[in-house]
């Protein structure tokens, strides 16, 4: 079964440094997603991406965060200038176009534990 | 606002015997519902979904899902539990009336704990 593949498992950053997340999403999605769990607390939605814009953002995903679908297969999450609040688990995710309104299920990787000093 | 509530934060069950794992949500449009688990070290996996249609849903490994409307509630059920259903299950939702907006919101998780 195809799965969302996310590198590096682990990412220890010094704060103040950019950190760069990568994620491969299923080849035949179109939806693309990230959310992050800080230890202890919910599921937290970042940011979703279709059509190579934008398409939703929460209030977390300020001017520190940015993403891009750098090549066909390829979806990152960039962080600019971390901070020790970053620390989290970041989880991608891609959901197919096809149904309406997004009744497809997202299929999540196994996430980056991002370890910020 | 939206927002789901998982209250148990563990349940334990014996193997054999049903397990239930509540769920209940708050959305302003129709709620699109959705059932993940988590294994240690792994992401979130898929479970099953209600859009619309039949409020029993039946996903992967026996479990199922029963939406009802009056009481905003979707829990989590199986028949028989296995020591290996042990694992943090988390409930979510989006407003299905939100188009193209897909984000989920998630409740906090409940650990299931099947005891042999």
């Amino acid at each position: 079964e195809p799965e969302v593949t996310q590198t590096p498992s682990h990412q220890v950053t010094q704060m103040g440094q950019e950190v760069i997340l990568r994620c491969v999403p299923i080849s035949n999605h179109l939806y693309f997603y990230w959310y992050r769990q800080i230890l202890g607390q919910k599921v937290e939605f970042l940011v979703s991406f279709y059509n190579n814009e934008i398409s939703e953002k929460s209030e977390i995903f300020d001017d520190q965060f940015s993403v891009e679908r750098p090549d066909g297969s390829n979806f990152t999450l960039k962080i600019r200038s971390t901070k020790l609040e970053d620390s989290a688990m970041y989880f991608c995710a891609s959901s197919e176009a096809k149904g309406t309104h997004g009744d497809q299920p997202q299929h999540f990787g196994d996430g980056t534990r991002l370890s910020i000093l | 606002a939206q927002s789901v509530a998982q209250p148990e934060d563990q349940v334990n069950v014996a193997e054999g015997n049903p397990l239930t794992v509540k769920c209940t949500y708050s959305v302003s449009g129709n709620p699109y519902l959705f059932w993940y688990v988590q294994y240690p070290n792994r992401g979130l996996q898929f479970l099953l979904k209600y859009i619309t249609g039949d409020n029993l849903v039946k996903g992967s490994y026996g479990f199922e899902a029963e939406f009802n409307k009056s009481q905003t509630s979707f829990h989590l059920k199986k028949p028989s539990a296995l020591v290996s259903d042990s694992a943090l299950y988390f409930c979510a939702v989006r407003d299905g009336d939100a188009g193209n907006n897909r984000k989920l919101i998630w409740g906090l998780g409940t650990s299931l704990a099947v005891n042999p």
